[in-house]
């Protein structure tokens, strides 16, 4: 089945330092969405990407969507310790019955 | 705050009892959805109703039993649980619901979550 993998597990940033986090499927996706989790809370929608060659940004956030549409990438710029916590990324696939396939996230903790 | 409101928060069982989460959104969202989540894992989905019919369950044992009442709500009723079942069960619900073959491809808004322990 569909496999959605993130890079790298966990991330120790030195607050004001920038960090990238890795996703990859195996298979073409459709779209892919990123969600946050703080520590003890629950999933939270950050942005969805669509086209081939996508770049959203957030803010100190910067989304992309590769041109094959099989990985994606979360760069974020200047920490802050508000970034703590998990990053998601879930993959919709046409091979997957268009089901969103969660990766296993990026925790994130930020040393002040 | 999240639009979805998840109760209770938290729940303690024995594994003869009998319990239910209850899940309510009021966004006028079509699919709703019972992911469970073990501690530094992913969300795993478990089923997904559509215009309040279930459109998915992913092999999920029985001892967990969903119902979709009506649009906005949404419950998981639970019996003869195993200790290794205890986790965070997040409800969530997306904009547009299976339609045909055509899947909805907005945003999840996810709940506060249950969490669960089984004793």
């Amino acid at each position: 089945g569909q496999q959605v993998m993130q890079i790298p597990q966990y991330q120790h940033v030195q607050e004001g330092e920038d960090f990238t986090t890795y996703c990859n499927s195996s298979t073409t996706l459709s779209n892919i969405q990123w969600y946050k989790q703080r520590p003890g809370g629950h999933p939270v929608f950050l942005i969805q990407l669509v086209k081939s060659g996508e770049v959203k940004k957030q803010k100190r956030l910067t989304f992309q969507f590769g041109e094959a549409k099989k990985n994606s990438s979360l760069h974020i710029t200047a920490t802050q310790t508000t970034d703590v916590g998990t990053y998601f990324c879930a993959g919709r696939s046409g091979a997957a019955g268009n089901k969103l396939t969660f990766g296993g996230g990026t925790r994130v903790l930020v040393k002040p | 705050d999240t639009e979805v409101t998840q109760t209770p928060k938290h729940l303690v069982m024995g594994m003869t009892n009998k319990k239910s989460l209850k899940c309510e959104q009021h966004m006028g969202h079509r699919a709703m959805y019972w992911y469970k989540q073990k501690a530094k894992k992913p969300p795993e989905l478990m089923f997904v109703y559509s215009y309040e019919k279930l459109s998915i369950n992913e092999s999920v044992p029985s001892r967990f039993s969903p119902e979709c009442p009506n649009s906005s709500l949404l419950n998981l009723h639970l019996h003869a649980l195993q200790p290794e079942d205890s986790a965070l069960y997040l409800c969530a619900s997306s904009g547009r619901g299976l339609a045909g073959v055509i899947w909805n491809t907005g945003e999840l808004f996810f709940g506060e979550g249950s969490r669960l322990t089984v004793l």
